[in-house]
C-alpha cells in the first residue's frame, strides 16, 4: 500500500514556543492530506483538511492561528503548533489518500509532549 | 459522514476466529467500509476494504450483507499480536476524511 511518512517521531518542546511536524507521501501524490490529534485512550479526533496549494479547512473548535497547516507540495503537509501548552501535548497523525482513491493511509505518528 | 456502532472491547484466546462487527445504518450508496487497526503510539494500520458481499486478503475477511446496513471482520486465528484497536469507517472517497468512533479494544490472551 501506500507510505506516508512523518517527522519527527517524538518531539518534546518548551511552554510558549513552536514545533513542526511533517507528513510526507512517500511514493505518490496527494492533493490532500489529514490530521488528527489522539490522546492517550482515546479515539482519533480531525483536526483539518491540508490542500495543496490553498488553504486547510480546520474543523470546529480547532484554532486555525494555533495549528498552521501548510500543503506546499503534492508530497509534504506540515502541522506548526504555535505558542505550545502542556494541553497541546497528544499524539498528532497525519493521513492520505492513496493513488486508487478509495483508501486512505496513515503516518506513524508524532508524540508532542510540552513542558 | 455515516456514524458507527461496535463493541467496545472483546477478549478472545490465541488460535481463536475473532469476528467484530459494526453497524452502520445509515451508509449511503457511494460509501466503502474500511477497517483500520491500531497499535498503541502507532497510526492507523489498513486492514481491508470492501463494498459489498464479502472480501478476503491475506490477514482478514470482511462480510458485508445485502443492505449494507453492517460489516463483520473475520481474524483467523489470532495471536497475541492481535491485541490492538480495531476500527470499522465509511466514507465515499479518499478525499473525504474519516471520522473516527471508538473502535473495538481486542485483547488476545494466551
Amino acid at each position: 500500500g501506500a507510505v506516508v511518512s512523518q517527522h519527527p517521531s517524538r518531539v518534546i518542546c518548551k511552554s510558549g514556543t513552536s514545533v513542526k511536524i511533517e507528513c510526507r507521501s512517500l511514493d505518490f501524490q496527494a492533493t490532500t492530506m489529514f490530521w488528527y490529534r489522539q490522546f492517550p485512550k482515546q479515539s482519533l479526533m480531525l483536526m483539518a483538511t491540508s490542500n495543496e496549494g490553498s488553504k486547510a479547512t480546520y474543523e470546529q473548535g480547532v484554532e486555525k492561528d494555533k495549528f498552521l497547516i501548510n500543503h506546499a507540495s503534492l508530497t509534504l503537509s506540515t502541522l506548526t503548533v504555535t505558542s505550545a501548552h502542556p494541553e497541546d501535548s497528544s499524539f498528532y497523525i497525519c493521513s492520505a489518500p492513496g493513488q486508487s482513491g478509495n483508501t486512505i493511509y496513515f503516518g506513524e505518528g508524532s508524540w508532542l509532549t510540552v513542558v | 459522514l455515516a456514524k458507527t456502532t461496535q463493541p467496545i472491547s472483546m477478549d478472545s484466546y490465541e488460535g481463536q476466529e475473532v469476528n467484530i462487527t459494526c453497524s452502520h445504518n445509515n451508509i449511503a450508496t457511494n460509501d466503502y467500509i474500511t477497517w483500520y487497526q491500531q497499535f498503541p503510539s502507532q497510526g492507523p494500520r489498513f486492514i481491508i476494504q470492501g463494498y459489498k458481499t464479502k472480501v478476503t486478503n491475506e490477514v482478514a475477511s470482511l462480510f458485508i450483507p445485502a443492505d449494507r446496513k453492517s460489516s463483520t471482520l473475520s481474524l483467523p486465528r489470532v495471536s497475541l499480536s492481535d491485541t490492538a484497536v480495531y476500527y470499522c469507517l465509511v466514507g465515499d472517497s479518499g478525499n473525504t476524511p474519516l471520522v473516527f468512533g471508538k473502535g473495538t479494544r481486542l485483547s488476545v490472551i494466551a
